[in-house]
């Protein structure tokens, strides 16, 4: 059964800080590694990462994966309140195209 | 583009009725929809896939028969929760996505909250 698992699962900072999220997986048909963000409606989209060592950067927030050992994490510098959310990581998979979501890490960033 | 919209937004409902959520792609075919459901402070939950035409496929635990999916357009797919219980009171997201989009994109409706009285 594939399996998506994120840690922490909770994490509380002060603004200016730098957050390490991290997204493991084991999963078959491996295509594609999806990070989101919800605040209090449906997740948005931040990255698909589908190769190995690649970053992705998006202003604050860059995310890279690693598919030799299976995980992936999401990077936010010189973090604010808005950033405060739940971090959803998901592996979409190549037969379905569903997707399978971890717990989520619920971040917290404080004034 | 890619809007995917949810109706109702919320909905309370008595012990034993039946609630509908639809789910639909504004400015594009929506070839595959699913159907999430999100407790309070878990993540989604895959529930089923659906594509145009044909019966959903339920995630393993999903009751079929309580959770009635029909995607009948290529851009509207519903969700019936019969004789909803308060243990039904969850977040339901619907998502969609496209022919020929990138493996793994879909794109999210804004949830309807269901409170089962």
């Amino acid at each position: 059964e594939d399996k998506v698992v994120q840690s922490p699962l909770s994490l509380v900072v002060h603004e200016g800080d730098t957050v390490t999220l991290n997204c493991s997986y084991e999963v078959t048909n491996f295509r594609s590694l999806l990070w989101y963000k919800q605040e209090k409606k449906a997740p948005t989209f931040l990255f698909m990462l589908t190769s190995s060592g690649i970053e992705k950067k998006s202003g604050r927030l860059s995310s890279i994966l690693d598919k030799k050992e299976l995980f992936s994490i999401l990077n936010i510098t010189a973090t604010q309140t808005g950033d405060s959310a739940i971090y959803l990581c998901a592996h979409g998979s190549s037969n379905t195209g569903k997707l399978i979501f971890g717990q989520g890490t619920t971040l917290q960033v404080k004034p | 583009g890619a809007v995917v919209s949810q109706h109702p937004s919320w909905v309370i409902c008595k012990s034993g009725t039946s609630v509908k959520i639809e789910c639909r792609s504004l400015d594009f075919q929506a070839t595959t929809m699913f159907w999430y459901r999100q407790f309070p402070k878990q993540s989604l939950m895959l529930m089923a896939t659906s594509n145009e035409g044909s019966k959903a496929t339920y995630e393993q635990g999903v009751e079929k028969d309580k959770f009635l999916i029909n995607h009948a357009s290529l851009t509207l797919s519903t969700l019936t929760v019969t004789s909803a219980h308060p243990e039904d009171s969850s977040f339901y997201i619907c998502s969609a996505s496209w022919t020929g989009g990138p493996v793994g994109e879909q794109f999210f409706g804004p949830g309807t909250r269901l409170t089962v009285l």
